[in-house]
């Protein structure tokens, strides 16, 4: 059974850094890419980005790019969302999904709530 | 960016009857290898959302075939005949045709 299980969340300040991490099982990690997607509390989706299998590639939304990172450890089977200077707009539940061409994503974790407050 | 704009924004049904949810994108979604990549997802009352429909109309693994996708280019409709309990919930259309990859804001589908 596919399963993908996040952690990491909680309240932050702004400004802050936080880092997520998703571990997965059920599956071989490293032969997919995975991906990151947000829901806002006004329960709007959004995707993040990806990073290849291998940890080779990534790609993200261009409005988050310059403060989130996507990496993995496939030694780990995780897969982690690095996020900087984060602002109260940040505040959302951040949902770890396996990524597989033509269906996208395909399972998705629980998610882990992120809020940006002082 | 690609826009996807779903209508109905809510849809209140009586149990047994078909809903019929309209995904209408600001872009062409068929891709430059012939396939279409929108995708349907459903999001359970506090549940993850989990894949339904991908590549327009092909249902994914343990999809009843109530749920049924169509359309081409721009518009796009996904169809659930015999509406039941567990069909409850807010439905997502999503494109991974252009870059970034977008969502459409959400149908509620509720019981009337």
């Amino acid at each position: 059974e596919v399963q993908l299980v996040e952690s990491g969340g909680g309240l932050v300040q702004p400004g802050a850094s936080l880092k997520l991490s998703c571990v997965a099982s059920g599956f071989t990690f490293s032969d997919y890419w995975m991906s990151w997607v947000r829901q806002t509390p006004g329960k709007t989706m959004e995707w993040i980005g990806d990073i290849k299998y291998d940890g080779s590639y990534t790609n993200y939304a261009p409005s988050l790019k310059n403060r989130f990172t996507i990496s993995r450890d496939n030694a780990k089977s995780t897969l982690y969302l690095q996020m900087s200077n984060v602002r109260s707009e940040d505040t959302a539940t951040y949902y770890c999904t396996r990524r597989v061409m033509g269906m996208d994503f395909d399972y998705w974790g629980q998610g882990v709530m992120v809020t940006v407050s002082s | 960016d690609v826009v996807l704009t779903q209508t109905p924004v809510s849809l209140s049904v009586t149990l047994g009857d078909q809903a019929s949810i309209s995904c209408r994108s600001s872009q062409s979604l068929e891709y430059s290898d012939g396939y279409t990549y929108l995708e349907w997802y459903l999001q359970k009352p506090g549940q993850s959302p989990q894949l339904l429909i991908y590549e327009v109309s092909n249902r994914f693994s343990g999809v009843p075939d109530r749920f049924i996708g169509s359309g081409s280019g721009t518009d796009f409709t996904l169809k659930i005949s015999r509406v039941e309990p567990e069909d409850l919930g807010v439905y997502y259309c999503f494109q991974a045709t252009h870059d970034p990859p977008t969502f459409g804001a959400g149908t509620k589908l509720e019981l009337k």
